[in-house]
Parts: structure tokens; C-alpha cells; sequence
């Protein structure tokens, strides 16, 4: 069985200021790992993923997360937030599901907000 | 641009009154998935293909139908929503058989129950 803690249901920060949103993750293999980003009434979209390969991922709009297996931690950081970050953030952990087929688990997801 | 689109982008039905989502991609994935999603909540997985191949989620509701006529389509059919079933649905697809399996999701289709 796997499962994802997203550890703090709503971050606040003001904009130029490093963004920090955490993630914890449970799963019996070796996991790959994502974070998706959703603003209002929008689709998710991919921000970054974890594969097995580097530690440090970096993704888009200068985020980047760190994969810790003895912490088994994926957070999600940016040294400094824009109002255009504002939107609800979702840790993401996957296994193949049917053949060939993937399952999301889905952590309950982060809202950040970012203020002037 | 390769991408997933759904249409409508809002959809205002009656209750008990039969209405179709439609779903169509770009990226030539095997697989398709269908979530809904309520306010303030993570997408649930209703069910998805794999090819032709139809996989539904256990608790999904019968009341929830799906088509697959081509790889490019796929709908998902509500047969007589309630009031209950007013969420965002959201369709996805990825790429079968490959890691890391990451999912690319459409816009949505935001359904009012009127």
C-alpha cells in the first residue's frame, strides 16, 4: 500500500519570499513522485517529477523538490515566491497499476497563498 | 502543441438528465483516465482505458458510463446525475508501459446540477 502526507493544508508567504510545502510519502517499492499544481478552475499540471535518478529535481517556474528516502520526503521548494504561484499544490506517488496503466495517490493537497 | 482537451468547458444539466463529457488528446497515449473532483478535494479515479480495455474503479457508481470510440476520444457519460454529482471532472492520459507513468491532465469540465 502506498500513501502521501501533504503536511500543511494552507501555506502563506509574502511574494520574494522562499516557499516551502511538504510532502511525505509511504509506499512498499520504489516510488516515483510528483508534484502537480492546480489553479482555479483549471487542470493539474506537471511541475516536477522524482524517477530514481537525481535527488534534487528541478521543475518548472523555478521550483525544485528533494527526494530524502531515509526521511521518505519530497518537498517542494522555490527560493522566491510571485503572486502567480498562488494555487493549490498536490504531492502526487505512483505505482504501475494494471499492465500498463499508472494509479496516483494524492496527497490532500497544499493551498498557498501568496500576499504583497 | 501535443495536449488534452476536454469540452465543455462548463456544462449546466438537470437532474436526472442524461449528459456526456467529452475528452480528445493529442499525445497518442494508450491510456485514459476519468476523475472527478470536488471543491477542496483531491481527484478521485473513476475508471480508465488501456487501449480498448475498460477498467473501473470499484466504487464508482453504475451511473457512471465511459466510451472509448478511437485512441484520440474518450467520454464519460452521466446517465441521471443528482445534485451529488455536481464536481469537475477531469480527464488525463499517459503513456502505457513506461516509467515514471506521470499522468497529463486536460482543463476540466465543470458540471452544475441544476
Amino acid at each position: 500500500a502506498q500513501s502521501v502526507t501533504q503536511l500543511d493544508s494552507h501555506v502563506s508567504v509574502s511574494e520574494g519570499t522562499p516557499v516551502l510545502l511538504r510532502c511525505n510519502y509511504s509506499s512498499s517499492y520504489s516510488p516515483s513522485l510528483f508534484w502537480y499544481v492546480q489553479h482555479p478552475n483549471k487542470g493539474l499540471q506537471l511541475l516536477l517529477k522524482y524517477t530514481s535518478a537525481a535527488t534534487l529535481v528541478k521543475g518548472i517556474n523555478g521550483f525544485e523538490a528533494e527526494f530524502k528516502k531515509s526521511e521518505t520526503s519530497f518537498h517542494l521548494t522555490k527560493p522566491s515566491a510571485h503572486m502567480s504561484d498562488a494555487a493549490e499544490y498536490f504531492c502526487v506517488v505512483t505505482f504501475k497499476y494494471t499492465g500498463t496503466a499508472s494509479k496516483l495517490t494524492f496527497g490532500t493537497g497544499t493551498r498557498l497563498q501568496v500576499t504583497l | 502543441d501535443a495536449m488534452v482537451i476536454q469540452n465543455p468547458r462548463y456544462q449546466v444539466t438537470q437532474f436526472g438528465k442524461p449528459v456526456t463529457l467529452s475528452c480528445s488528446q493529442t499525445l497518442n497515449h494508450n491510456v485514459m483516465y476519468w476523475y472527478q473532483q470536488k471543491s477542496s478535494q483531491a481527484p478521485k479515479l473513476l475508471f480508465h482505458y488501456y487501449d480498448k480495455d475498460f477498467n473501473n474503479e470499484a466504487d464508482t457508481p453504475d451511473n457512471f458510463q465511459s466510451r472509448r470510440p478511437n485512441t484520440s476520444f474518450c467520454f464519460l457519460d452521466i446517465r441521471s446525475p443528482g445534485l451529488g454529482d455536481a464536481a469537475m471532472y477531469l480527464c488525463a492520459t499517459s503513456s502505457g508501459g513506461r516509467v515514471p507513468y506521470e499522468q497529463y491532465f486536460g482543463p476540466g469540465t465543470r458540471l452544475t446540477v441544476t
